[in-house]
Formats: C-alpha cells, structure tokens, sequence
C-alpha cells in the first residue's frame, strides 16, 4: 500500500524558533493532511490540502502541496511552548479506502 | 460542532471480561472509523464504516467487534482481549474519506 515518511523524526529547538518538517512519498496523494497529537490526546486536524501548490495557512503554521503530488512541507514560525507534540501528515489513499499516517515527528520547544 | 466524543476516558479490563467503547458525532459525517494506536507509533486503521455498512476490516482478530447502530454511534465491543491490546483506541469521522476528525479516544490497558 501507499507509504508516507516524515523528516525529521525528532527535533528540538528553542522557544521563538521557526520549524520546517517534511511529508514525502513514493507515490501520488491527492489529499495531503497535517495533524498533531499531544500525549494521551486524539489527533487535531491542523491543515487540509487539496490542489498540487496549495500553500494554506492557519495562524502560525504554513503547509504546502508539492507540485509533484508526492510531498508536502509543514512549517510553524515563532515556535511557543504548546507546539511541543507530534506531528503526523496523512492522507486517504487513490483508492479511497485506506486513511495512512506518516510516522509522525516528535517536536520539542525548550524555553 | 466539529466534536467526535469518546467514552470511556479510560478502561482496565482483565483478559475474561467483556466491555465496549462508544463514540459519537453530530456532524452528519457518512463514515466511521476506528483506529488502534500503541505509543510512539501513528494510528493504525481499524475498521470503516461508510452508510452504517463495513466496509474495511484491517484483519482486526474477532475479540473485537465493531458495531454502528446509527450513523451517529460507533461501538467497539471488547472480549478476551490479551495484554498486548493495551493502547489508545481512537474513533475518527469524516465526510468525505478526506479529512478525518478524532475523539480523544480511550485509553485502554488489559491486565
């Protein structure tokens, strides 16, 4: 089935920081989604894309639709303490049957 | 209202015992999903519901049994779980098979 991978697995950085982290397949998505989990939380719907060159944003974060269709890149600008938590980009599958999860990256703000 | 709620918050079960997680959402969404999620992992895709029907069964072993009363209610049934079921069970809907939206899911440990 469809894959997706994330880089970086981790990352720590200092309050105020920008962050970028990346989404990336070795196949065609149609829909490219961003959520992020804190510990013992469901997943939170951050960013939906839909069109390849979407760039959405919603407040501090800012999500892009690769033009191949195959990435998609998260960034969040002036970093707080409440970003710390996980970040997943998902998406259905072409056959609308399956919802996958890239493995997600760990985000750390130390203040 | 974009809620998905999940109860219960938690749940110790022993491995005889039966019991079932509930979720519900008031969006109108036509489909259902639950997922299992172990720690450190992104969620793994359960079973789907679209129009109250099955319509994906991830090779989830027969202890559990997922039931969709109406297109609001989703059921988990749990029997003679093992240890190693342990996890956050998340119910996720959507209306489109693009973007999913996920409870708070149910922390559950089998003992």
């Amino acid at each position: 089935g469809q894959q997706l991978n994330q880089s970086p697995q981790s990352m720590f950085i200092q309050e105020g920081e920008d962050v970028s982290m990346n989404c990336t397949s070795s196949s065609i998505f149609n829909t490219w989604l961003w959520y992020k989990q804190d510990p013992g939380e469901g997943p939170v719907l951050l960013i939906a894309l839909y069109k390849a060159g979407e760039l959405t944003s919603n407040g501090r974060l800012t999500a892009q639709f690769g033009i191949t269709r195959k990435d998609s890149f998260l960034n969040i600008s002036a970093s707080i303490p409440s970003d710390v938590g996980i970040y997943f980009c998902a998406g259905p599958d072409n056959y609308g049957q399956n919802f996958v999860f890239g493995p997600g990256t760990r985000l750390s703000v130390l203040p | 209202d974009t809620e998905v709620t999940q109860t219960p918050k938690h749940l110790v079960m022993g491995m005889t015992n039966k019991k079932s997680l509930k979720c519900e959402q008031h969006m109108g969404h036509r489909a259902m999903y639950w997922y299992k999620q172990k720690a450190k992992k992104p969620p793994e895709l359960m079973f789907v519901y679209s129009y109250e029907k099955l319509s994906i069964n991830e090779s989830v072993p027969s202890r559990f049994s997922p039931e969709c009363p109406n297109s609001s209610l989703l059921n988990l049934h749990l029997h003679a779980l093992q240890p190693e079921d342990s996890a956050l069970y998340l119910c996720a809907s959507s209306q489109d098979g693009g973007r999913q939206f996920f409870g708070p899911g149910t922390r559950l440990t089998v003992l």
